[in-house]
């Protein structure tokens, strides 16, 4: 089935530490998107790439880093410097041929402090 | 002024009402506009998207929108129990097609 898989579903991070955050697409879509939503809040945007190797920041881009080495990968790091990393992360992915094209999201991946 | 504002909940409907969940916007050059359902714990999926002035209807949802007023809402009719959820607006800005702007969110229940 076409999808958009994240993993892993729960995460725990030391503190000093990087994770790393992983988003696979398998329809070809040529748009990610990196989003974090905390409790009781929309969305905010991380990051987005909208061709292999190239991506632009967000609203909230420190403390994370990202990288678009393939069309169907799109992994977001949460640095040691991002200091209130608890959230739940959403990988979206959209076709970008024009006209109206929605995002569609991962099932997200919950991280919290350890 | 923020963005993007959405009528404060929580929202509660009995079972087989009409609920209606609003969504103001500050950026005039806003061109599409999206409704996303997110049951808690879940990631949003997509209900419905306009970006024409007037309504769209699909099934029991319909979305209508009125740019002069900066105004998009969504009509749920026959209202079920399995419409629980938080109802997410969202919109592309002037600056970029490509990015969307969400808003935070109604949470509707509806009541058996």
């Amino acid at each position: 089935d076409g999808g958009i898989t994240q993993s892993p579903k729960y995460l725990f991070r030391k503190e000093g530490q990087n994770v790393t955050l992983s988003c696979e697409q398998n329809l070809n879509h040529d748009a990610m998107y990196w989003y974090r939503q905390d409790p009781g809040q929309g969305l905010r945007l991380i990051y987005y790439s909208q061709i292999v190797n190239d991506f632009q920041k967000g609203d909230i881009a420190e403390g994370y880093s990202v990288s678009r080495e393939k069309k169907e990968s799109f992994p977001l790091t949460v640095t040691s410097a991002q200091k209130n990393p608890t959230a739940f992360y959403l990988c979206a992915s959209r076709e970008d041929r024009g006209g109206v094209q929605p995002q569609h999201f991962g099932d997200g991946t919950r991280l919290s402090i350890l | 002024q923020k963005e993007v504002e959405q009528n404060s909940g929580p929202l509660s409907v009995p079972e087989g009402a009409i609920a209606s969940l609003n969504c103001t916007y500050s950026d005039r050059g806003s061109q599409s506009f999206f409704w996303y359902r997110q049951y808690s714990g879940k990631s949003p999926e997509l209900i419905m998207f306009i970006y024409s002035n007037g309504d769209k209807e699909d099934g029991r949802f319909t979305a209508q929108l009125n740019k002069a007023s900066q105004y998009v809402s969504l009509l749920i009719r026959d209202s079920q129990p399995s419409d629980s959820a938080t109802y997410l607006c969202a919109f592309t800005s002037s600056g970029s097609a490509r990015q969307l702007t969400f808003g935070s969110g109604t949470q509707l229940t509806v009541l058996p």
